[in-house]
């Protein structure tokens, strides 16, 4: 069975531009994650979408970053403008239904790299 | 708000020891979720505890609810070399906050 799928795995870009995260949650999940990973910091949850509502947004860091669920399949977390210290590892999760925050199928993530 | 703290940070251990990483929340939780990140890699659901002074077992891994439910603990018996990887509480309240995890090494 494909689990949560994320691309691009890495991504190295310049400061100023535009950055863009995809995911796929697995299919029949209704809930969907965008986790923030860094040392200093550790795992942060971003955002968390139910049947692709925004339910709560409180961790997202500033006005750059947006994510959006268009539909049950697809999900995008995006940067603009980027800065460095925006460099970490994002993960998209999702959760089968009726387990709401419980039971989180994580992706392989996207390594950010903002120089 | 909401603040979770897991201890210890690291630990070292010889293959056949023991282990055991404890999560405490400021706050009463609805429930506690603990996930396993091996190096390089993404988080791993284990398990989830919902009921006050819950106890599961999954093979080596004990895992204990509060009866208060505000901490919770994970214990491993006899480490193994394929144990090696970051234990993580996740703590379901008002927000789900991650700790920051302890790192099991295991030397054979």
């Amino acid at each position: 069975d494909a689990g949560v799928i994320q691309s691009p795995r890495h991504e190295v870009t310049e400061m100023g531009q535009e950055v863009t995260l995809r995911c796929k949650p697995i299919s029949g999940h209704n809930s969907l994650f965008w986790y923030r990973q860094t040392m200093m910091r550790g795992l942060e949850l971003l955002i968390y979408f139910n049947n692709n509502v925004p339910i709560d947004d409180s961790g997202m860091p500033e006005d750059r970053f947006s994510a959006k669920m268009p539909n049950a399949s697809f999900s995008t977390l995006k940067i603009q403008p980027s800065e460095p210290r925006d460099s970490a590892v994002y993960f998209c999760a999702s959760s089968p239904p009726d387990r709401g925050r419980l039971e989180q199928y994580f992706g392989p993530g996207t390594r950010l790299t903002v120089t | 708000g909401q603040q979770v703290m897991q201890i210890p940070q690291y630990q070292h251990v010889q293959e056949g020891e023991d282990f055991t990483t404890y999560c405490n929340s400021s706050t009463t939780l609805s429930n506690i979720q603990w996930y396993k990140q091996r190096p390089g890699g993404h988080p791993v659901f284990l398990i989830q505890l919902v009921k006050s002074g819950e106890v599961k077992k999954q093979k080596r891994l004990t895992f204990q609810f509060g009866e208060a439910k505000k901490n919770s603990s994970l214990h491993i018996t006899a480490t193994q070399t394929t144990d090696v990887g970051t234990y993580f509480c996740a703590a379901d309240g008002n927000k789900l906050v991650f700790g920051a995890g302890t790192i099991l090494r295991v030397k054979s």
